[in-house]
């Protein structure tokens, strides 16, 4: 066990949808990521919070936003959902940030997105 | 540009054997981390080991042990004496270290490689 949680384990919409993906990180750990593994792109970084603030984006797409709460547990959320969006969402966090390379990001269980 | 290479999309090992998983970067950066992850068919993605770049000895944890080699870039994983539950995809990801503004913290990751451990 990580310590990372997130909620839902397994998710069943449709297109057109929004849902929203829930992580909290590793008690102490301050910065967030959200990763997307999908069969076809592997695995993507999306998005990455640190004490509440955005800090670094991938390939995060338009319909996709995110946040990160006062208590440090973040949100993803997911819009106008389409067939592509089906995926494995990850939630990672870390210690630190802005050390050279050094923090280990533990990830949490996933969320499986299926869209029909 | 930051890329990861996983050659081996998929390995054979018998129960008991030792295996290695390749893994080769390209950076231009001189402070770099490089991690190793392991995925069961379960899904969960499991933290198995790190490298530093600036770090002289290999790394090992318990069972695992990273084969670093930073003239040739390769960050190759070793599992001595393999059991079945090491069955699962294994993950190359490499980080380099924040610049200025403290960005690019992501991790970069390889393809992976399947390994089927054999009773």
């Amino acid at each position: 066990d990580s310590g990372v949680t997130q909620t839902p384990k397994h998710l069943i919409t449709a297109t057109g949808q929004r849902v929203t993906l829930r992580c909290s990180p590793r008690s102490g750990d301050l910065s967030v990521y959200w990763y997307q593994q999908s069969l076809d792109q592997g695995l993507q970084f999306l998005i990455q919070y640190y004490n509440g603030e955005e800090r670094a984006k991938g390939n995060i797409l338009e319909r996709f936003s995110a946040q990160q709460f006062p208590d440090l547990h973040s949100e993803l959320n997911l819009s106008s959902l389409e067939l592509g969006d089906s995926a494995l969402y990850f939630c990672a966090s870390s210690v630190e940030f802005g050390r050279a390379g050094t923090d280990t990001q533990y990830f949490g269980p996933g969320t499986r997105l299926t869209v029909l | 540009a930051q890329k990861i290479t996983q050659t081996q999309p998929g390995m054979f090992v018998q129960e008991k054997e030792a295996v290695t998983l390749d893994c080769t970067y390209d950076t231009s950066d001189q402070s770099y981390g490089l991690f190793w992850y392991k995925q069961p068919s379960s899904g969960e993605m499991i933290f198995l080991i790190y490298q530093g770049s600036y770090d002289e000895q290999n790394a090992t944890e318990g069972r695992y042990s990273l084969n670093f080699q930073k003239a040739r870039k390769s960050a190759n994983l070793v599992i001595s004496a393999s059991q079945l539950g090491d069955s699962a995809m294994y993950f190359c990801a490499m980080r380099e270290a924040a610049n200025n503004a403290g960005n690019n913290r992501k991790l970069i990751w390889g393809l992976g490689t399947s390994l089927a451990v054999n009773p």
